[in-house]
């Protein structure tokens, strides 16, 4: 995913809020994405976004897009050991807008007691 | 049962071996994906299919092929496994609905390959 940028790690302690950053470089993306996997498993959808967004909340879940710097964020409120995964942003790219997703490197978030 | 189910889960093999990796769906959707997780790296993608007779080439094909058998099957071959080709390895489907389709991707659950 070298078109996608993410940190690789976060550490939080449980209740706090996390934040995970993006930066992605298709302006024509329809949408945007976060997915989590869960340790031995698949991806799965978490959120999306669509491009004429600049933010969508989903519970404990807010997304921030800012189109002008290229810029996707996630933040998880009350954060849970539960939460703890590995996060991907993705972007979809090609002619239908949707014909694939480009993933970014995906960010570990470790949640502490 | 899982929507998308990939076999084998795991894998050990040699450098050298020809190494196939097998992935059905029973969501009906038309588009199907191959994707390699290496740490660090994220998802990378190798072969995607809109239909059964289309095949499209993805980020990172070379050393790969895969066969689009029937809407619901997608396999993918090494036909000479080397060791940097130890990854992790998903396949995922979407739906093509025009109007609907978000784009979203359903995987499963990995297929572990190791190349000794």
């Amino acid at each position: 995913g070298e078109d996608v940028e993410q940190s690789l790690f976060l550490s939080v302690r449980e209740g706090d809020s996390s934040v995970i950053n993006c930066t992605y470089t298709d302006s024509s993306s329809t949408y945007l994405y976060w997915y989590k996997q869960e340790p031995g498993a698949g991806l799965q959808l978490l959120t999306y976004i669509f491009s004429n967004m600049d933010m969508k909340q989903d519970q404990r879940l807010t997304v921030l897009l800012n189109k002008k710097d290229k810029h996707l964020s996630l933040r998880i409120a009350d954060t849970q050991t539960g939460d703890s995964a590995i996060y991907f942003c993705a972007e979809t790219k090609g002619v239908y807008n949707t014909d694939k997703l480009i993933f970014g490197t995906g960010t570990r978030l470790q949640v502490f007691p | 049962d899982a929507d998308v189910t990939q076999t084998p889960r795991n894998r050990i093999t040699k450098t050298g071996k020809r190494i196939m990796l097998e992935c059905s769906q029973t969501k009906g959707h038309d588009r199907m994906y191959w994707y390699r997780q290496d740490p660090g790296l994220g998802l990378q993608l190798i072969y995607y299919s809109f239909d059964v007779k289309d095949i499209n080439k993805g980020e990172i094909s070379d050393g790969y092929s895969v066969s689009r058998q029937a809407q619901a099957k997608f396999s993918l071959s090494l036909e000479s496994a080397i060791p940097n080709q130890t990854a992790l390895y998903f396949c995922a489907t979407s739906d093509r609905k025009q109007g609907t389709n978000t784009g979203e991707l359903f995987f499963g659950e990995g297929s572990r390959l190791t190349v000794l």
